[in-house]
């Protein structure tokens, strides 16, 4: 099956701008979708499609995609913006894969 | 606005099987719009996707790694669908979620709070 990869950690100072990518040949294919999960809290839908973002989900954040690689933008990040983030997409028309997930640290 | 809630046993005895049950209120589990799906997340590591199946329980995806172990099932009577997996060991310790998943939009949202299981005897 296929796989996502993306970094393990990425920091960030308060204010500016970081982008987290996520990697695979599925991506080709399929649009990545992203995920915030903050600990002990379930994960939540931040974008989705070619870059969509959720009802709640603030402008700063933003998703592209280019070959296989998938990138979500926060601009100008926040204190509250630090947690985990996962991409995910389809790795064939049934089944599905997520990354290894990305510690954002906002310094 | 659409809840989902996970329940079961938190502690289960290696291989045995885990059973857990999301209840889904808010909205009808009977939409032809989503599936209704499991993903995984053992304690400190990333999430994992167990599987999904479509409201009216004819369709259904496993993870392939999994797969010989699950069994997803579907009671549009009770607004629920659940996952059983079998001959459990340490490393399927986790903390389950239950999810919507839009197909049309390739997405899991909303989330249930997930509900942790522990394989030990």
């Amino acid at each position: 099956s296929s796989e996502l990869t993306q970094d393990p950690a990425v920091s960030v100072a308060l204010g500016q701008t970081v982008r987290i990518t996520c990697q695979g040949d599925s991506l080709r294919r399929y649009y990545a979708t992203w995920y915030q999960q903050k600990p002990g809290q379930a994960p939540v839908l931040v974008i989705y499609g070619e870059n969509n973002r959720p009802s709640g989900i603030p402008d700063r954040f933003s998703g592209s995609s280019s070959g296989n690689t998938a990138s979500l933008t926060i601009n100008g990040a926040q204190a509250e913006d630090e947690a985990d983030y996962y991409c995910n997409s389809r790795d064939s028309s049934i089944n599905w894969v997520f990354g290894g997930g990305t510690k954002l640290t906002v310094l | 606005q659409l809840q989902l809630q996970e329940s079961g046993p938190g502690l289960v005895k290696p291989s045995e099987t885990l059973s857990l049950t999301c209840t889904v209120s808010g909205g009808s589990i009977s939409n032809s719009n989503y599936y209704w799906a499991w993903v995984r997340q053992p304690p400190g590591k990333g999430l994992e996707w167990t599987g999904s199946i479509y409201y009216s329980g004819s369709t259904y995806y496993y993870n392939p790694s999994l797969k010989s172990r699950v069994t997803i099932s579907v009671d549009t009577s009770k607004n629920q669908f659940s996952l059983k997996l079998s001959s459990v060991t340490a490393a399927d310790t986790a903390v389950y979620y239950c999810a919507r998943l839009n197909t049309g939009n390739n997405c899991f949202d909303p989330w249930g709070q997930g509900t942790l299981v522990t394989v030990s005897s």
